[in-house]
C-alpha cells in the first residue's frame, strides 16, 4: 500500500534529550514537511524540503533539527534546545510542484516529555 | 502574511442534515489554493477537497463541496447528508506561494459533532 508512516505513535523524552521521529513514505513525492499541532490549535510548519539533500525552516524551526539523505525519509530530530517538546507531530510529503498540490499526512507522533 | 480564520469552534447537526463549516482568509497573493482536511480522534489529517484561487467553478467531491467567494475571502466547506463518521475536527487551509515551497498555513479549526 501506498502512503506515509511515521514511528513511533508514541514516544517519551526526559528533558534535556534528544528524540528523533521517522517519516518515511512511498509515494514518490518530492516534497516532505513537518508540522507540530498543540492542543486546541492548527498545524504550525517546523521544517520541509521540497529535493533530497536541502531543506528549509519553517516558521518554528527552533529547537528541531532535519536530514533529507533519501527521496523516502524525512526524519525529524528534537533537540534539549526545544523550550516546550511536548506536542503532535505530523509529517506529510507532496509534489514540489503545481498550485493544485496536495499535501498527504501520516498518523502522527505523540512525543511527551516527562 | 497570510492568515486562515476559522471562527466556529464547535458545531453541531444532526444526522442526515447539511452543515456549512466556515472559513476565511487573508492573503495578499494574486495565486491560491485552498484546502479542507479532517481529523479524526486518531489524529491523522485527511484530505477532503481543494479550490484553486482562479477555479471558474465551485469544487465537489463527493458530500463535500466548497462554497468559494473570492470577494469576501471566504471558503467555507459545506457537507451534505451528515453521517457519524462525519465528527471529526476539521481544518482550512491555504497554500502559500511566495517564499518558495509548498507552504500550508492552517485555521485552528471546528469540532463537528454529528448527533442521532
Amino acid at each position: 500500500d501506498g502512503g506515509i508512516t511515521q514511528s513511533p505513535k508514541y514516544l517519551f523524552r526526559k528533558e534535556g534529550q534528544n528524540v528523533t521521529l521517522s517519516c518515511e513514505q512511498n509515494l514518490n513525492h518530492d516534497a516532505m514537511y513537518w508540522y507540530r499541532q498543540d492542543p486546541g490549535q492548527g498545524l504550525r510548519l517546523i521544517y520541509y524540503s521540497q529535493i533530497v539533500n536541502d531543506f528549509q525552516k519553517g516558521d518554528i524551526a527552533e529547537g528541531y533539527s532535519v536530514s533529507r539523505e533519501k527521496k523516502e525519509s524525512f526524519p525529524l530530530t528534537v533537540t534539549s534546545a526545544q523550550k516546550n517538546p511536548t506536542a503532535f507531530y505530523l509529517c506529510a510529503s507532496g509534489r514540489s510542484s503545481g498550485s493544485t498540490d496536495t499535501q498527504y499526512f501520516g498518523p502522527g507522533t505523540r512525543l511527551t516529555v516527562l | 502574511a497570510q492568515k486562515i480564520t476559522q471562527t466556529q469552534p464547535g458545531m453541531f447537526v444532526q444526522e442526515k442534515e447539511a452543515v456549512t463549516l466556515d472559513c476565511t482568509y487573508d492573503t495578499s497573493d494574486p495565486s491560491y489554493g485552498l484546502f479542507w482536511y479532517k481529523q479524526p480522534s486518531s489524529g491523522e489529517m485527511i484530505f477532503l477537497i481543494y479550490q484553486g484561487s482562479y477555479d471558474q467553478q465551485n469544487a465537489t467531491e463527493g458530500r463535500y463541496s466548497l462554497n468559494f467567494q473570492k470577494a469576501r475571502k471566504s471558503a467555507n466547506l459545506v457537507i451534505s447528508a451528515s453521517q457519524l463518521g462525519d465528527s471529526a475536527m476539521y481544518f482550512c487551509a491555504m497554500r502559500r506561494v511566495t517564499g518558495g515551497g509548498n507552504k500550508l498555513t492552517f485555521g485552528t479549526g471546528t469540532q463537528l459533532k454529528v448527533e442521532l
